[in-house]
């Protein structure tokens, strides 16, 4: 079973249609869920770290959320811009051995002029 | 300047042949990491190094093995290359130790690695 489930695969938007992204865990001892955006041909590039249910971070047009079990980036008039793949990951709690980081498989998001 | 670069970009080869990829990061960072992205798009980690310290090491086979040589580089040699090895592999580096929940990752452009 996934650790980390994001959906939509994929989603189009035209300019200045506001929507959001899900990412929805599974993993029992969250401590973090962070959010990435991911360019063709580029590698993921950190957003924003929510570490309790309840926590926002927003930056320019991207507003992260998190609840006990899932996580929405809602992005807000978007722009052609914005088009990149948007990558969830949490990160787990495994007592005494290190922790571990759960990659979705990412949502990619398409803005047409 | 690049702050996690990594080389080559592309890279083709045959089935049994070996092969490497090298990182250098110039963040002054004291963890570095190499991450493989599947065919499925997942993205999961392989190894984990912090100040040439092997702290992390997951289920990968042992044609696998990571070299740090000093802090700022994260080398990944593999032997006897498998078809099942075509992936995007990536470096990855962090202020924080791995492991750790604030480990916020700074990713290279990643090498495409097809194995024909």
């Amino acid at each position: 079973e996934d650790q980390v489930t994001q959906s939509p695969e994929a989603l189009r938007l035209q300019e200045g249609e506001s929507s959001s992204l899900n990412c929805s865990y599974t993993v029992s001892g969250l401590r973090g869920l962070f959010w990435y955006r991911q360019d063709p041909g580029k590698g993921p590039e950190f957003l924003f770290t929510l570490y309790s249910a309840g926590e926002e971070k927003e930056k320019e047009r991207l507003k992260a959320t998190l609840t006990k079990k899932e996580s929405f980036l809602h992005i807000t008039a978007p722009k052609p811009e914005d088009s990149a793949t948007y990558l969830c990951a949490v990160y787990e709690d495994r007592g005494s051995t290190l922790g571990r980081l759960y990659f979705g498989r990412g949502t990619q998001l398409t803005v047409w002029p | 300047d690049t702050a996690v670069s990594q080389t080559p970009k592309y890279l083709v080869t045959q089935m049994g042949n070996d092969k490497s990829i090298k990182c250098e990061q110039n963040l002054g960072h004291d963890t570095m990491y190499w991450y493989k992205q599947d065919s499925k798009k997942f993205l999961k980690i392989m190894f984990s190094y912090n100040n040439k310290e092997l702290i992390i090491n997951e289920t990968v086979p042992n044609r696998f093995s990571p070299k740090s040589p000093d802090k700022a580089h994260l080398n990944l040699h593999i032997n006897s290359l498998e078809l099942g090895d075509s992936a995007v592999y990536f470096c990855a580096s962090s202020q924080d130790r791995a492991g750790t929940v604030s480990e916020k990752l700074f990713f290279g452009s990643g090498t495409q690695l097809s194995v024909l």
